[in-house]
């Protein structure tokens, strides 16, 4: 069964330190697979994806994420957080076929120390 | 601001009743998906509409219904509300709801069901 697994329910790092989110999915097929994240209190905003091509993607505020296929991996990275990038992380895989639907992983929880 | 647009915001509600959630899409897109999260589940795909027909269901109860009007925009009615339909209920469009899309998500609604 298609599913999405982010080991990390909670992640706490020092402003300007170095960032890696993991997320790992099973999918039989080629992935189509979505990183969104949501600030407390607001919707999912995305941001990036990967479909198909160049496996290191660049994202909106900084963010880039590499796709490994075989470790079946979608790790999201920044160089250095800012506070302003607290909020919950989303990984997500769209299933394809007659609907386009996302499969989520859990979230992980951003905390962004002074 | 993703371009799509969720009424109400917040709903405070009582057991056994019915609402009414609405969504309009991006202009242009013919697709809508509804997602619910709560604590317990994450984040879930519901259902996909696509140009005023069902394209795929998800985990939706039978006491919830969605349609998607000629003009495009979507409804999901949750009636016989119990307390654990309190969720943020998230409503996406895509552009066909094909593959290589991706899904820009409302604000969402905050349903509390007391």
């Amino acid at each position: 069964a298609q599913s999405v697994t982010q080991p990390d329910i909670h992640i706490t790092v020092s402003e300007g330190a170095s960032l890696e989110l993991r997320c790992n999915y099973s999918y039989g097929a080629t992935p189509y697979l979505f990183w969104y994240v949501q600030s407390p209190g607001q919707g999912l905003q995305l941001l990036l994806k990967y479909f198909s091509g160049d496996t290191l993607v660049q994202g909106i505020k900084g963010f880039e994420a590499e796709f490994k296929r075989s470790q079946s991996s979608f790790n999201l990275r920044k160089p250095s957080v800012h506070w302003s990038d607290a909020a919950e992380y989303f990984c997500a895989v769209a299933f394809g076929g007659a609907t386009n639907k996302l499969i989520f992983g859990t979230g992980t929880l951003l905390a962004v120390q002074p | 601001d993703s371009g799509v647009t969720q009424t109400p915001k917040h709903l405070i509600t009582a057991t056994g009743q019915r609402v009414t959630l609405r969504c309009s899409p991006r202009s242009g897109d013919l697709s809508v998906y509804w997602y619910q999260q709560s604590l317990d589940q994450g984040l879930q795909f519901l259902i996909h509409y696509y140009n005023g027909e069902e394209r795929a269901k998800g985990n939706i109860l039978e006491r919830f219904s969605a349609q998607q009007f000629p003009d495009l925009h979507s409804e999901l009615n949750l009636s016989s509300l119990e307390l654990g339909d309190s969720a943020l209920y998230f409503c996406a469009s895509s552009a066909r709801g094909a593959q290589r899309e991706t899904q820009y998500f409302g604000p969402g609604t905050r349903l509390l069901v007391l």
